[in-house]
């Protein structure tokens, strides 16, 4: 059973750029995270993904979007690339159990980011 | 913000029991404690979590105070591929899904 898959593994633009990064949930899960980890510290909360919409938001800004198919994979767009983006971005994946107590993530190996 | 505190770094001699402490003051009442690592350069994994009582896995065991507002994570016999960040995090979960907010974690040196 593959867990969390992640592409591109690295990625290199210039400011300004576009990017899209994809994320393929672990089998049988239908909620998606993403996280921006900057070097030396904690991944920080960017958005989770179920049944195709946005549902919970970190404190970023609008030119960070994404999306969700209808197969539970999910794309992270960033807009208009800044130095500071540059981070590893990761997936996380979970079966979303509504008032439920439990909630394992399971996280992809991440795609390295680095903007020039 | 993270909702939790945690030492810098520590270091533990292999074979050793590594002791990582988080304090959480403010908790609420459905919030649980969750515990992940990070070794270098993978996405963090999942260790262990809890609410009021202690709990065991292969991995570790979680003590939770009994006001909540601290934990322990132990690994009982430490090795050298126990070297990582461990991340403390206390989560609850709403209607409309669940964030979860990582702090900087504490750097575990395990030591030969």
């Amino acid at each position: 059973d593959a867990g969390v898959t992640q592409s591109p593994t690295h990625l290199i633009k210039t400011r300004g750029q576009q990017v899209t990064l994809r994320c393929s949930p672990k089998s049988g899960h239908d909620t998606v995270s993403w996280y921006q980890q900057a070097l030396g510290q904690g991944p920080q909360f960017i958005f989770q993904y179920y049944e195709e919409e946005e549902r919970q938001r970190g404190n970023f800004p609008d030119r960070f979007s994404g999306h969700q198919f209808p197969n539970y994979s999910s794309e992270l767009n960033v807009n208009a690339l800044l130095l500071g983006d540059s981070a590893l971005y990761l997936c996380a994946s979970s079966f979303l159990v509504w008032g439920g107590t439990y909630n394992e993530q399971f996280f992809g190996p991440g795609t390295r980011l680095t903007v020039l | 913000d993270a909702k939790t505190t945690q030492p810098t770094s520590m270091d533990c001699a292999e074979g050793r029991a590594a002791n990582l402490p988080c304090n959480h003051s403010t908790i609420s009442g459905n919030e649980y404690v969750y515990w992940y690592r990070q070794i270098h350069s993978q996405g963090p994994q999942y260790i262990i979590h809890g609410l009021k009582n202690n709990e065991t896995n292969e991995m570790a065991s979680l003590i939770i105070t009994e006001d909540r507002k601290s934990s322990t994570l132990i690994l009982p016999h430490a090795t050298l591929r126990d070297t990582a960040v461990y991340y403390c995090i206390v989560r609850t979960q709403n209607t409309g899904g669940f964030k979860t907010i990582f702090g900087a974690g504490t750097r575990l040196f395990v030591k030969a």
